[in-house]
């Protein structure tokens, strides 16, 4: 079963910079879409967006463009999401999916909780 | 996008079935059979119970089933138990460069 591995927890303080990252499994990390999903306190799934460690294709939500940056080290099987200024609205957990060739995610990070506070 | 409507809360007695709803449009659930549904529990992360619109992963009950009609994808569970008691999700596929996730339903076994 494929595994990936996340960061453990952050506490950052609002405009300072943080990358956090999801470790897979070296022989089948580059093969599939890595995508970044946050979960925001009490609330739902939202999609951020996905990255190929192949080849470093990235894609991201709309709602996200701009806000984040998702890269990856295929030498080290590992996806990253990073950012450079941080808001309090930045707090939430933060999990990594791989995505299967029918679309499902069908492996988890464990999530990393970020929190924002002054 | 936005995030395809769920209900937010439905309830049932152990034994009974219930049905989540998941409306999109013709661009997404409309659109691909692309529709997942995902279980969490509190302080979890989420599982993959029901992928393409209607296939189960090995492991996963067949109490938990899947279909779709037209914009609307449903997740059905039959057989209420205790243990389902959870929040679920779907997601669908948009194009090659998005993917929305439903707002989310809770679900309590009275």
């Amino acid at each position: 079963e494929v595994q990936l591995v996340q960061s453990g927890a952050e506490v950052k303080k609002p405009g300072e910079s943080l990358k956090i990252s999801c470790k897979g499994s070296a022989h089948s990390f580059t093969t599939y879409w890595i995508h970044w999903v946050r979960q925001m306190p009490g609330k739902g799934l939202e999609w951020m967006g996905m990255i190929y460690p192949g080849d470093s294709d990235t894609r991201y939500s709309p709602s996200f463009q701009g806000q984040v940056t998702i890269s990856a080290d295929r030498s080290i099987s590992t996806a990253y999401l990073q950012w450079s200024s941080l808001k309090a609205s930045d707090t939430a957990i933060y999990y990594c999916a791989r995505e299967n060739v029918d679309y499902r995610f069908d492996s988890w990070g464990q999530g990393t909780l970020v929190t924002v506070s002054s | 996008q936005s995030a395809l409507t769920q209900p937010a809360s439905v309830s049932g007695s152990p034994g009974q079935s219930i049905t989540i709803s998941c409306t999109g449009t013709s661009s997404d659930v409309g659109g691909y059979n692309y529709v997942s549904w995902y279980q969490q529990h509190p302080g979890k992360a989420p599982k993959l119970v029901i992928f393409e619109v209607s296939s189960r992963p090995s492991g996963v009950s067949n109490r938990f089933s899947g279909s779709k009609s037209g914009n609307t994808a449903s997740l059905t569970i039959s057989g209420l138990q205790a243990e389902d008691e959870a929040d679920y999700y779907c997601i669908s596929y948009i194009s090659s460069s998005s993917r929305v996730f439903g707002g989310g339903t809770k679900l309590t076994v009275l």
